[in-house]
Parts: C-alpha cells; structure tokens; sequence
C-alpha cells in the first residue's frame, strides 16, 4: 500500500538558518510527489511537485525539492528560513485508489517553528 | 487564493443530525475530491468525483455520502453524526483527476457537540 513518513513532527530553527524537512514515500511506480503548506487555520497551499524529469524541482517562496528514487525520498529544502515560514508542512503522492492515480496520500506533517 | 470555495466555513451541530457541505471547484476542474483532516488520524482521502461519476473512494464511512452536479459543483453529506466526526474537511480540485496537482479550498469545520 502507498504511503507517506515524514519523520519530524516539530522542527524548531532559527531565522536566517537553513531547513530540510524530510520526506519518504512508499509507491510502487513512479510516483507523483507533492509538498503543501498549511498555515494556521488555513487550507493548504501547493509549494511544489514532482512529476518526472529534473529530480532538482523549484516551488514558490523559495523551497526546492529532491526526488531521490533510490531512497524514496523527496525532502524540502530552503536555504534561509523566514518568520513567515512558520507553519505545518505536508508531503504527498498521488495514490491508487482503484485504478485511478488521482487522490492524496498525505504523511502526518511537520510543524516548523521559526526562532528569531 | 486557489479559486476553489467551500461552505459554510464552520459549522456547529448536535450529534445524530445531518448535514451538508458543499464545494465549488476551479473553473475549468472537471474532478473534485474531499479530504478530512482530523487530529487522531491527519489528512485522509474520502471520495473523489469526476464529471459527475464518482472515479475512487477512500476511507469514507458509510454514514458518508457525495455527490457532483451538472455544473461541476460538488456537496458531502454527513449524516447520524458522532464526536469524533469534529474535523476540518476539505475540498480539492483538478482538470481531470490523473495525478496532477489539486488546489484545495480553505475547509469546512465542523464541530459535534
């Protein structure tokens, strides 16, 4: 069955300091891998995707992504992390649900907290 | 702003009763799906619809239904409801529900009390 670890529940940094937040998938095909970002009270907003191709992906607000087949990994990174950034990260493949490749399969998240 | 509306934003109701929440997908979007998000159990798929067929189904309680109209718009039906159905439900949207990116409403909460 397809599904997700993000290994992290809480990650504290500091502002200015560089981040990765971890991410491993279990899918039998190529998956297609997504990173969401949850803000307190809000929906979730898509920070990248990875389809195929450049396994290197860039998103919105400065994240990037590396899809690294071999360790079924797909781990966010940002080289300097702003206050704004504060908030609940999501990772996800689309999944399998009876044939159709269409649903999210979402790991638990991780809230990142920013200190000044 | 994903361009995909739900209502009501929060809804407060009594266990036993009904109710409905109801999505409008992105123009265009011809697959809506809906989420719950839950503490106990995080993000978890319910059902997803696809020009008005229903295409896949997650892990949705039989106490739970969906529908998609003509005009795409799409509502879930909570009926009998318990405590631990308190959640935040969310709707998504996609041009043709292969796997390709979802753009997600902004939730409805509901409250059991």
């Amino acid at each position: 069955a397809q599904s997700v670890t993000q290994p992290d529940i809480h990650i504290t940094v500091s502002e200015g300091a560089s981040l990765e937040l971890r991410c491993n998938y279990s899918y039998g095909a190529t998956p297609y891998l997504f990173w969401y970002v949850q803000s307190p009270g809000q929906g979730l907003q898509l920070l990248l995707k990875y389809f195929s191709g450049d396994t290197l992906v860039q998103g919105i607000k400065g994240f990037e992504a590396e899809f690294k087949r071999s360790q079924s990994s797909f781990n966010l990174r940002k080289p300097s992390v702003h206050w704004s950034d504060a908030a609940e990260y999501f990772c996800a493949v689309a999944g399998d649900y009876g044939g159709s490749q269409g649903n999210l399969i979402f790991g638990k998240g991780t809230k990142l907290s920013v200190k000044p | 702003d994903s361009g995909v509306t739900q209502t009501p934003k929060h809804l407060i109701t009594a266990t036993g009763q009904r109710v409905t929440l109801r999505c409008s997908p992105r123009s265009g979007d011809l697959s809506v799906y809906w989420y719950q998000q839950s503490l106990d159990q995080g993000l978890q798929f319910l059902i997803q619809y696809y020009n008005g067929e229903e295409r896949a189904k997650g892990n949705i309680l039989e106490r739970f239904s969906a529908q998609q109209f003509p005009d795409l718009h799409s509502e879930l039906n909570l009926s009998s409801l318990e405590l631990g159905d308190s959640a935040l439900y969310f709707c998504a949207s996609s041009v043709w529900g292969g796997g390709e990116t979802q753009y997600f409403g902004p939730g409805t909460r509901l409250l059991v009390l």
